[in-house]
């Protein structure tokens, strides 16, 4: 079963411009909601991570958006920069369970 | 944030042999997760590592196949035994800090 679901799979986007990726899930216990960015050959590292208790998170030219109610959140990367170009996984998880159900990612190319 | 260090970072196996992957972290944690991340793919647990008990398995993976020590609180092995190509894979070892879930970088197995 696929507690969190993201989309879309690979998204091309030209420097200067907004990369959005979505992620759903079906587990109201869900109470952390992090971003993990991961290159070719690294383990994924922490990007951006918001709990149910605000809509809005914003970092630098990160920002995550959370949507309770239709239990959806999405991270918003502005001015995309070739740098940027990555893996981005979505995740969830709840106080005490101690470990993270993972998206299936999203391969971001920044063409320069 | 924890600093994990993993050991190796990649290594070829021959079918049949067996692996076994160090987690050192430089900070006392509670729980330590170890992660599989099949090619292309998104990150699955294995198992949750708890010091002075037995680790904790997720549905399909099991002890005789992933054997998992914790001697103390800063360090966990993860041992793939019995290897074949279906192994290979990134094995990833992660703690919980107070930012979040941290992760090493990984040990790249292949399976000849």
């Amino acid at each position: 079963q696929q507690q969190v679901k993201q989309s879309p799979q690979s998204l091309i986007v030209q420097k200067g411009g907004i990369s959005i990726i979505n992620c759903a899930y079906e587990n109201t216990a869900f109470d952390y909601f992090p971003w993990y960015q991961q290159f070719p050959g690294k383990g994924p590292a922490l990007l951006i991570a918001i709990r149910p208790d605000v809509s809005e998170k914003k970092e630098g030219r990160f920002t995550i958006s959370f949507n309770k109610s239709a239990k959806q959140f999405s991270l918003h990367i502005m001015d995309s920069q070739p740098g940027d170009s990555a893996t981005y996984f979505c995740a969830a998880s709840m106080r005490g369970w101690g470990k993270l159900q993972f998206g299936a990612g999203t391969q971001v190319v920044v063409t320069p | 944030s924890a600093v994990i260090s993993q050991k190796p970072s990649r290594d070829i196996c021959q079918r049949g042999t067996s692996l076994t992957i160090q987690c050192q972290v430089d900070s006392q944690v509670t729980m330590m997760f170890w992660y599989r991340q099949q090619p292309g793919q998104s990150l699955t647990l294995i198992a949750t590592a708890n010091q002075g008990s037995e680790a904790t398995y997720e549905s399909g993976f099991v002890i005789d196949k992933f054997p998992i020590s914790r001697p103390n609180l800063t360090f966990s092995t993860l041992t793939v035994s019995n290897m074949s190509p279906e192994d290979s894979s990134i094995y990833l070892c992660s703690v919980e800090g107070v930012y979040g879930y941290t992760f090493g970088s990984g040990t790249r197995l292949t399976v000849v």
